[in-house]
Formats: C-alpha cells, sequence, structure tokens
C-alpha cells in the first residue's frame, strides 16, 4: 500500500560528494514536491514540478537541483553536499484535481553530510 | 505567500488530558482549503482532515475534533483525552493562494503526551 517511496531512509555523505535522492509516487499524481525538514524552520519548500521535465524553484533552491524524466519520479539533487545541507528531506506527491487529502508524503530521508 | 501561524512550539501533557493545538492563518482568498497532519516519530506526514471555508462546522472524528473560525482566521485541533501514540508533531496547512498546487504550512506544534 506504499504511494510515495523514497528511495533511502538514512543517508551519510561527504562533504563535497554529489547526492541523490530519489523520490517515486504509483498515484499518477502529477505535481511533485521536495520539502526539507529543520527543528525550528518547519518544512521548506526546496522544488517543485507540475508536470514532465518541468521544474520550479522554490524558497531554498540554493545547492540543489532536480530531475523529472518520469511522471512517476521526481529526483534532488545535491551538487556538492554540505554540512548545512544535513536536515531531513520529505517528498509529496499531489493532483491537479481536487485538493483530496492535499499531499501525499514519503517518510522521509534523513541525510548526514560530514 | 498566505501565511500559517501555530504559535505553539511544544506542548507537553499528561496521557488522558485533552489538548488543543492552535492554528491561525492569513487568507486574501474568498474559498480555501485548509489542512492537519501529524508528523509521527517514524517520519511521515500523514493526513488528518482537509476543510473546505464554504463549511463552517465543527467537525469531530473519534477523540479528533477541529473547530473552524473564519471569523478569527483559524481552525484549532482539540485531542480528547489525550494518548501516548498521539505524541507527534502536527502541522496545520493551506494552499499558498488562489489557484495555487503549493500548500504552505505552519512551523508545526510537537507534542509529547507524558504517561
Amino acid at each position: 500500500d506504499v504511494k510515495v517511496t523514497q528511495s533511502s531512509r538514512y543517508l551519510v555523505k561527504r562533504t563535497g560528494e554529489k547526492v541523490f535522492l530519489e523520490c517515486v509516487q504509483d498515484m499518477d499524481h502529477e505535481n511533485m514536491f521536495w520539502y526539507r525538514q529543520d527543528p525550528g524552520l518547519g518544512l521548506r519548500l526546496i522544488y517543485f514540478s507540475y508536470d514532465v521535465k518541468m521544474k520550479e524553484k522554490g524558497d531554498i533552491p540554493e545547492g540543489y537541483s532536480v530531475s523529472r524524466e518520469k511522471k512517476e519520479r521526481f529526483s534532488l539533487i545535491l551538487e556538492s553536499a554540505s554540512t548545512n545541507q544535513t536536515s531531513m528531506y520529505l517528498c509529496a506527491s499531489s493532483s491537479q484535481g481536487a485538493w483530496g487529502y492535499g499531499y501525499t508524503f514519503g517518510s522521509g530521508t534523513r541525510l548526514t553530510v560530514v | 505567500a498566505q501565511k500559517v501561524t501555530q504559535a505553539q512550539t511544544e506542548i507537553s501533557v499528561v496521557e488522558k488530558e485533552d489538548v488543543t493545538l492552535d492554528c491561525v492563518y492569513e487568507t486574501r482568498d474568498t474559498t480555501y482549503y485548509l489542512f492537519w497532519y501529524k508528523q509521527p516519530p517514524s517520519g511521515e506526514l500523514v493526513f488528518l482532515i482537509r476543510r473546505n471555508s464554504f463549511d463552517e462546522q465543527n467537525e469531530i472524528s473519534g477523540r479528533y475534533s477541529w473547530n473552524f473560525q473564519k471569523s478569527t482566521s483559524s481552525f484549532n485541533f482539540t485531542i480528547t483525552a489525550s494518548q501516548v501514540v498521539d505524541s507527534a508533531v502536527y502541522f496545520c496547512a493551506r494552499p499558498r493562494g488562489a489557484g495555487s498546487y503549493q500548500l504552505t504550512f505552519g512551523k508545526g506544534t510537537k507534542l509529547s503526551v507524558i504517561p
């Protein structure tokens, strides 16, 4: 019954590494989102996509990029990981029809950059 | 973006106590939706409720109830007879604006229910 899957639950990477976070949804949703969650700061939108090969910057896109080659998959890329990117990363998807449940979230990836 | 404010950062209650989580939102729209999500320690945000601005009736679902008041732009969430399993971070959210597919979230309230 898994609907939004994030490829890793925990990741530890070194400073300067290129990091890929993968997100796959099986609900045929048009919209997909990447957020990071930090204590005291809530959820902050990094990037989002409303269609295949389409992407839009969110509130904190610096240091990140994304890829959406297929409707079901939305990848977040840290071009050169830094310690200030240590965070919980949450992927979400939603339909462009009725709001329904709003977003459906993945379980999150807790990334530590050392 | 139209803001969502959850003024309570952390709340601790003893099991079986009632607790209310506050949510105040900004809106310039005539119609809008409001949401509550629960994030247990496992990490995944789980949908609790969606409310349409047309409908100001309060809603009750088991031990959960929601009080929606357009006059004060508030959508508060009450847990009756709290249980340890209610320990989580709770987020209130609304669409960023009319026609937007993005949700704006409050910063969340961390609820700890002590046995």
